[in-house]
């Protein structure tokens, strides 16, 4: 089973709403992502946190608004959607610079779909 | 220069077959090569990863061959099972910049029994 947890496992949302999708792992890792995955398609980074703080946005619309409380827990709030935004929402976490192997260790993600 | 370019977009095998997925990249920075395996509805996860200081690495049935000269590296899997059904992405990044891989576009694998 996936040391990376995300809840909520699905999500149905209307383009008003606002919610937030949460992830924790408990590895030690200090870098922390969220990736979106459409289907048939690779992940998508989205956001990269290192150290607690934000080091890359790929250029993410601001109704994706990311945050992470500590060192084990990364939110992606989500307000004012699109459908197009529907997707799976994959959080991931890795060991941060040479003390890592390169390998990501993903969630099982969270399933949107925005009305 | 940030490609990574994989073939084929699915495949289907006999059980006991040996499929192969083909990766290709264009940074020569990129010094980790791994193999991602996603079954419906899971998230990925890490089958089997190389480094670009050798040329194959074998666990269990699945082997990556690695060409660094071509800045190619494939994945084959020995005696394939139905179980094995699954999409596989290859990407490639720095270990240091593990998030920032770049990822093949997927090859759909679908083992017959």
């Amino acid at each position: 089973d996936t040391e990376v947890t995300q809840t909520p496992k699905h999500l149905v949302m209307g383009m008003t709403n606002k919610k937030s999708l949460k992830c924790e792992q408990h590895m030690g890792h200090r870098a922390m992502y969220w990736y979106k995955q459409k289907a048939k398609k690779p992940p998508e980074l989205m956001f990269v946190y290192s150290y607690e703080k934000l080091s890359i946005n790929e250029s993410v619309p601001s109704r994706f608004s990311p945050e992470c409380p500590n060192s084990s827990l990364l939110n992606l709030h989500l307000h004012a959607l699109q459908p197009e935004d529907s997707a799976l929402y994959l959080c991931a976490s890795s060991f941060q610079g040479t003390s890592g192997t390169g390998e990501l260790f993903f969630g099982e993600g969270s399933r949107l779909t925005v009305l | 220069q940030q490609q990574v370019k994989q073939s084929p977009q699915s495949l289907i095998v006999q059980k006991g077959g040996i499929p192969i997925i083909n990766c290709a990249y264009e940074n020569t920075a990129f010094d980790y090569f791994p193999w991602y395996q996603q079954f419906p509805g899971k998230g990925p996860a890490l089958l089997i990863a190389i480094r670009p200081d050798v040329s194959e690495k074998k666990e269990g049935r699945f082997t990556i061959s690695f060409n660094k000269s071509a800045k190619q590296f494939s994945l084959h899997i020995m005696d394939s099972q139905p179980g094995d059904s699954a999409t596989y992405f290859c990407a490639a990044s720095m270990v240091i910049h593990a998030g920032k891989s770049t990822f093949g576009d997927g090859t759909t694998l679908t083992v017959k029994p």
